[in-house]
């Protein structure tokens, strides 16, 4: 049981490109988060997913993507990448019943 | 709408001195209140967790209980070790919502 994993764990970027960081969980969670983690901000929510096939944005999605097109995966993409997002990104997932969300090990992206 | 405020960091310890790190929300109804803990170079993990009110979560040490009058779940553990040095966030997520809001974090260092 890996849990929660993420790839890759560490990128950079230059302006303008574009990458797509993977999310997988082997729980059978429905519900699946992006965060960023900024210093002195705490983790602040990109988009989540509610289930296969469905996305919401969180409170900060401008300049990100996300699919959920199975169960177990959840991307997120960068399409023009700039240096604000330059930051460490978690993946989180939930069960529906349950209130607690199980964390990734993180990718720390820098954008040059 | 709901937020956590948690007091700043750093804090620097020496071994087995007493840990507080104080939290309060705001939040409408009766949130889940939660702390996790980030070890260096990892994900987050769930340390400890409450419910309902006057619930007291505890986990390797450390206590928080859920204080509904004083919109409070303040950290406590009585003898820290180096190995607990980590930042740690507190977090709630709100009876009728399933996303996390996150506090800012509070780093923590144990002293040899």
């Amino acid at each position: 049981n890996a849990g929660v994993t993420q790839t890759p764990k560490f990128r950079v970027l230059k302006t303008g490109q574009s990458m797509t960081l993977l999310c997988a969980q082997d729980m059978n969670h429905e519900y699946m988060y992006w965060y960023r983690q900024d210093p002195g901000m705490g983790l602040r929510l990109i988009h989540y997913s509610v289930g296969e096939g469905t996305t919401a944005k969180g409170e900060v999605p401008d300049g990100y993507n996300v699919s959920r097109l199975k169960k177990q995966n959840f991307l997120l993409g960068l399409e023009s990448a700039a240096p604000s997002q330059t930051s460490v990104y978690f993946c989180a997932s939930r069960m529906t019943s349950g209130d607690t969300q199980y964390f990734g090990p993180g990718t720390r992206l820098t954008v040059l | 709408g709901d937020s956590v405020t948690q007091m700043e960091g750093p804090v620097t310890l020496s071994e087995e001195a007493f840990l507080t790190i104080n939290c309060t929300y705001t939040a409408t109804g009766y949130p889940s209140l939660f702390w996790y803990v980030q070890y260096p170079g990892e994900g987050l993990q769930l340390l400890l967790k409450a419910t309902k009110a006057d619930d007291k979560g505890s986990n390797k040490g450390f206590e928080a209980t859920y204080r509904k009058e004083t919109t409070s779940f303040h950290l406590e553990k009585g003898s820290v070790q180096v190995s607990d040095s980590a930042v740690y966030f507190c977090a709630l997520t709100p009876t009728t919502d399933y996303k996390l809001s996150f506090g800012a974090g509070t780093t923590v260092t144990v002293r040899a």
